[in-house]
């Protein structure tokens, strides 16, 4: 049973469109993280958030919104894509000892 | 600023023979870091391999192991005989930066075991 999951695991959109992608942890984590891995970058860190109804912006926010609605789950928006927004996107939580992180599966956006 | 370089892949060897993955951080927000190896299997996201929190500590798992060493700043990966279902992407990080529960990862090797 995945601890982390994600979807969708495939999107292809198109530019100007609106994505959402969407992650769920059963870990009982506070924290959860959004990143984007493109190649020669290694994991770039979008958003995170320590709990429901908190945000707290990462090293490449420009062009992304995410929302924390519950302690589960953890949302990330473009609400204009553009193709430099095509990436592998990993969602992450972590309890916040230790720094170790839990990962999902990843999702691979497309924006054509 | 916090950062992580690593061996640029992708590395190719071929099945038994040793293996290293270099990895070196850079700390200036943090006096001692927490290190970390974590591995990416095709299709699956990123696991942790191995982690130590302590300089001069070696940490081990499934055959691999990696030293803190703070004097040289290193945090390199060893496997004596690799196999090739070690075929992945291998990530070096190091936690806690900036006091935070943030993470810095290194770009990523990839690994490519040969039968």
């Amino acid at each position: 049973e995945a601890a982390v999951t994600q979807s969708p695991r495939n999107k292809v959109t198109v530019t100007g469109g609106n994505v959402t992608l969407s992650c769920r942890q059963t870990n009982s984590h506070n924290y959860m993280y959004w990143y984007r891995q493109d190649t020669g970058h290694g994991l770039r860190l979008i958003h995170y958030s320590y709990g429901a109804g908190n945000l707290q912006i990462g090293d490449v926010p420009d062009g992304y919104k995410a929302t924390r609605t519950t302690q589960e789950d953890f949302f990330l928006l473009l609400e204009l894509a553009s193709p430099s927004q095509t990436s592998l996107y990993f969602c992450a939580s972590s309890d916040g000892r230790g720094y170790e992180q839990y990962f999902g599966p990843g999702t691979r956006l497309t924006v054509l | 600023g916090d950062s992580v370089t690593q061996t640029e892949g992708p590395v190719t060897v071929s099945e038994s023979e040793s293996l290293i993955i270099n990895c070196t951080y850079s700390a200036t927000s943090i006096a001692y870091p927490n290190l970390f190896w974590y591995v990416r299997y095709p299709g699956e996201g990123l696991q942790l391999l191995l982690k130590v929190i302590t300089a001069g500590q070696k940490g081990s798992s499934r055959g691999f192991e990696a030293t803190y060493n703070k004097e040289t700043t290193s945090f390199h990966l060893q496997k004596a005989s690799v196999q090739e279902s070690d075929s992945a992407v291998y990530y070096c990080a190091l936690g806690g930066v900036s006091n935070t529960n943030k993470v810095v990862f290194g770009t990523g090797t990839r690994l490519q075991v040969l039968p």
